[in-house]
Order: structure tokens, then sequence, then C-alpha cells
């Protein structure tokens, strides 16, 4: 089954809204998570990498306070993308590393669209 | 900084056809080679790896091989299913552990 859950899988907003994605890890708890956007026919890219009960470090170029992560327990992460844009149309995926296995698990993705 | 280049989608094939996914990476040091699927509705898994130059990583009758040379590792199957659709990435690591991932290649195998 399973290890790691993504919701929601697609989300269609108006513009200006905000929308929040969960990421859980359903087997083992995860001390780091990362988060991926894919635009459409482009890499899959990392945003941002998150450790639980610390703020998240993001790459170059990632608005942290647009795309908003809060990893506050070792089961679960959430990625806020605030006063969403069209621009900000893509798929969302989030990555679980387990803690005991150094192994990497990803959730199903989200498709965001925003109108 | 790190790239992987991979060849564009959708590649279609029918049945018990031969396929080969084409990768190259660009990056610093020595790299470990990947290759993740994702079906349709399921999350990213880990198909194959391969850690050292001339290394050959193998599951579910894929195959792919670490070629430093040609900074290349194109995944193949020899006889591939309709259940063997998906979207196929290929990815690296190297030094700074996370990994940086090629654009993903859908693969539409038909009876």
């Amino acid at each position: 089954g399973a290890v790691v859950s993504q919701h929601p899988s697609r989300v269609i907003c108006k513009s200006g809204t905000s929308v929040k994605i969960e990421c859980r890890s359903l087997d083992f708890q995860a001390t780091t998570m990362f988060w991926y956007r894919q635009f459409p026919k482009q890499s899959l890219m990392l945003m941002a990498t998150s450790n639980e009960g610390s703020k998240a470090t993001y790459e170059q170029g990632v608005e942290k306070d647009k795309f908003l992560i809060n990893h506050a327990s070792l089961t679960l992460s959430t990625l806020t993308v605030t006063s969403a844009h069209p621009e900000d149309s893509s798929f969302y995926i989030c990555s679980v590393r387990d803690r005991g296995r150094e192994k990497l698990f990803f959730g199903s993705g989200t498709q965001l669209s925003v109108l | 900084g790190d790239s992987v280049t991979q060849m564009e989608g959708p590649v279609t094939l029918s049945e018990e056809a031969f396929l080969t996914i084409n990768c190259t990476y660009t990056a610093t040091g020595y790299p470990s080679l990947f290759w993740y699927v994702q079906y349709p509705g399921e999350g990213l898994q880990l198909l194959l790896k391969a850690t050292k130059a001339d290394d050959k990583g193998s599951n579910k009758g894929f195959e792919a091989t670490y070629r430093k040379e040609t900074t290349s590792f194109h995944l193949e199957k020899g006889s591939v299913q309709v259940s063997d659709s998906a979207v196929y990435f290929c990815a690296l690591i190297s030094g700074y552990s996370t990994l940086t991932f090629g654009k993903g290649t859908m693969l539409l195998v038909s009876p």
C-alpha cells in the first residue's frame, strides 16, 4: 500500500485564493520532507526541504512567503500556495525520507490549476 | 549545476516491443543514478539505481547501465507490457544529497 499520502490530487482555484497541500507519511517517522514542482514539459524541480520542528530551506528563486511549508509533526508536512496566480499552476509532489532506512518515498502529486 | 536530460515523450509502443528511454546527465563528481516510475494515480517509485560507473541496475525486466564516458543512463526493456505504461523519471544525486530529476517520459503501451 501507499507509504506517502498526498492530498488533494487535483485542485482548481480562483486567482488570489490560497491552497493547502498535505503530505502524510503513513508508515514511518519522516524527519525530512521535500517539495517538488513540475511545470509542463519541464523537469521536476526541488522547491524546498523541510525538517521537522525547524524552518524549511528554500531553493534559490522560490519565494518562501508565497510557498509556506509547515512540518509540524514527524508524519505531516503542508505546502500552502498563498494568493495563487495562474503562473503557480503546476504539478506539486512531496517526498519523505525514512529516517531509519534512508530511503525516499513519494506522494502521488497534486495538480494545481489557478484560473 | 547538476542536470538531467531525458527524451521527450510520449513514447508509444506495442506490447512486446523493445523499449529505450534515453537519459544523459551533467554533474560534479561521481553521482548516483536512478530511474523512478510513476504509475497512474500513484506516487513515484524507485525502479532501479546504479551508484558507480559500469554498474547495471535492473528490476522488473528493466535495465540501465551507468556509462561515465558518455554520461548516460539509458533505460531499456526487452519486451514491454501494457502494465508498464507510466511516466519514467531519470534522476541523480551528487555531493549535495537531493535528487535532480529529468522532465519525465511518458510511456504508452498498447495491446
